[in-house]
């Protein structure tokens, strides 16, 4: 399989599950991301992981909490949500390098209810 | 800081007719710029990008984007739209260091047959 890949496409969970989502990329590259896709606002950036540096938003609740074993694969694991996080979850993937400009590359996303 | 600024969170074209996505942007330095399409239920996928170079940039489908710096601006244009056209496009500017994107609100774009 080519790309990056996300699983489950589609999922439903209540305020007091734990759930995790998993990307994986098979493009070779030594970056990744999580985005959150709401109606009507920007992407926002969630979590980064690279060779040269880990990043965090900081306005992303702790009930979020991302997992990179290797730069193939990025969990983003999920417990006591809210029904506000509610989205479509991207995960990209690029190269990587400190001189950026790299193209990301995006999976199809997990829509996320939260009920 | 970064910022984008995409004019029109929905644009309604004839088919046949130019299509004419407007982003501007904000930074003290110049910036990488990208313009990616989303289609229905699907991840984002790169149409162009300007990094160096020649400022007007052709990318897939037919769409191309010119950067003007005076201007703050990297317009994405196609001559003639077609019904396939129809999709939430992103325009999206990174730094010249580092990997964060930042990301416009999405232009839905129409195409009336």
């Amino acid at each position: 399989e080519t790309g990056v890949t996300q699983t489950p496409r589609h999922l439903v969970m209540g305020m007091t599950n734990k759930k995790s989502l998993k990307c994986e990329q098979h493009l070779g590259h030594n970056a990744m991301y999580w985005y959150k896709q709401s109606a009507k606002k920007p992407l926002e950036l969630m979590f980064v992981y690279s060779l040269e540096e880990r990043v965090e938003n900081n306005s992303v609740p702790s009930r979020f909490s991302p997992e990179c074993p290797n730069s193939s694969h990025l969990f983003l694991h999920l417990h006591t949500l809210q029904p506000e996080d509610s989205a479509l979850y991207l995960c990209a993937s690029s190269q990587g390098g400190r001189g950026g400009g790299e193209t990301q590359y995006f999976g199809p996303g997990t829509r996320l209810l939260v009920l | 800081a970064q910022s984008v600024t995409q004019l029109g969170s929905h644009v309604s074209v004839s088919e046949g007719a130019l299509v004419l996505l407007r982003c501007n942007y904000s930074s003290s330095v110049p910036p990488y710029l990208f313009w990616y399409v989303q289609y229905p239920n699907q991840g984002l996928q790169l149409l162009l990008k300007y990094t160096t170079g020649a400022t007007l940039v052709k990318g897939i489908n037919g769409f191309e984007a010119e950067f003007k710096k005076s201007e703050t601006s990297f317009h994405l244009t196609k001559p003639s739209a077609h019904m396939s056209d129809a999709a939430e496009y992103f325009c999206a500017v990174s730094r010249n260091t580092g990997n964060q994107f930042y990301f416009g609100t999405g232009t839905s774009l129409t195409v009336i047959p």
